[in-house]
């Protein structure tokens, strides 16, 4: 199985802030690599798919990158609202996914 | 606007069953692949299973293999996941959700509750 580890596991951060999660597989997976974002007692919500390819209505500060074993998400400037945790998932091996542990992003 | 509301959780006990359904609107079911992903008390996702369009493809994960089947009618709009011989570790709220392509999924439920406790 392709395993994902995501760094940081927590993150305190300000508004304004850029903040960058990385995501890392155990083995090379292309660029089948999608972000979710998801605030407590609320389902996931897809940010980004395809590695870079930003979901619809999802605002431009999100971004996600990389190739391979190595895929970061960035948020160019924290808001408010984006105090969650974050889902890297791999689909490299559908339909057998996996996903990150997961990163919590919270108020500094 | 797409929805997708699941119910049929609650408690019951190891080695029980339970089935749990989906019901979608707002777009076109029968034309989109669909899947399961559950997510246990305070912990990660896990993805659960997954059926296409038609349901010529049918897909688990090991940990629920043999004991969990995954159907949908597309006349209803329904997916379903018939969950049998239940342990504490299948406790979780589980998710339905839309595959956009590949796995990813674009549309999610609200989640359902499923707790395995005697």
């Amino acid at each position: 199985d392709i395993q994902l580890t995501q760094s940081p596991s927590f993150l305190s951060a300000s508004v304004g802030d850029r903040v960058t999660i990385t995501c890392r597989a155990s083995q090379g997976i292309s660029s089948y690599l999608a972000w979710y974002q998801q605030k407590p007692g609320k389902a996931p919500k897809l940010l980004i798919y395809a590695a870079s390819t930003l979901q619809s209505g999802v605002p431009s500060r999100f971004s996600g990158s990389g190739s391979g074993t190595e895929f970061t998400l960035t948020i160019s400037s924290l808001q408010p609202e984006d105090f969650a945790t974050y889902y890297c998932q791999q689909l490299n091996s559908y339909p057998r996914s996996t996903f990150g542990g997961g990163t919590k992003v919270e108020i500094k | 606007e797409v929805q997708l509301v699941e119910s049929g959780g609650g408690l019951v006990k190891p080695g029980g069953s339970l089935r749990l359904s989906c019901a979608a609107s707002g777009f076109t079911f029968s034309s989109y692949s669909m899947n399961w992903v559950r997510q246990a008390p305070g912990k990660g996702l896990e993805w659960v299973s997954s059926i296409s369009s038609s349901s010529s493809y049918i897909y688990y994960a090991d940990s629920v293999k043999g004991r969990f089947t995954i159907s949908r009618d597309n006349a209803k709009n329904s997916l379903y996941l018939q969950m049998n011989s239940l342990r504490a570790e299948d406790t979780a709220v589980y998710y339905c959700a839309r595959d956009l392509m590949g796995g990813t999924s674009d549309y999610w439920g609200q989640g359902t509750l499923v707790t395995v406790s005697s």
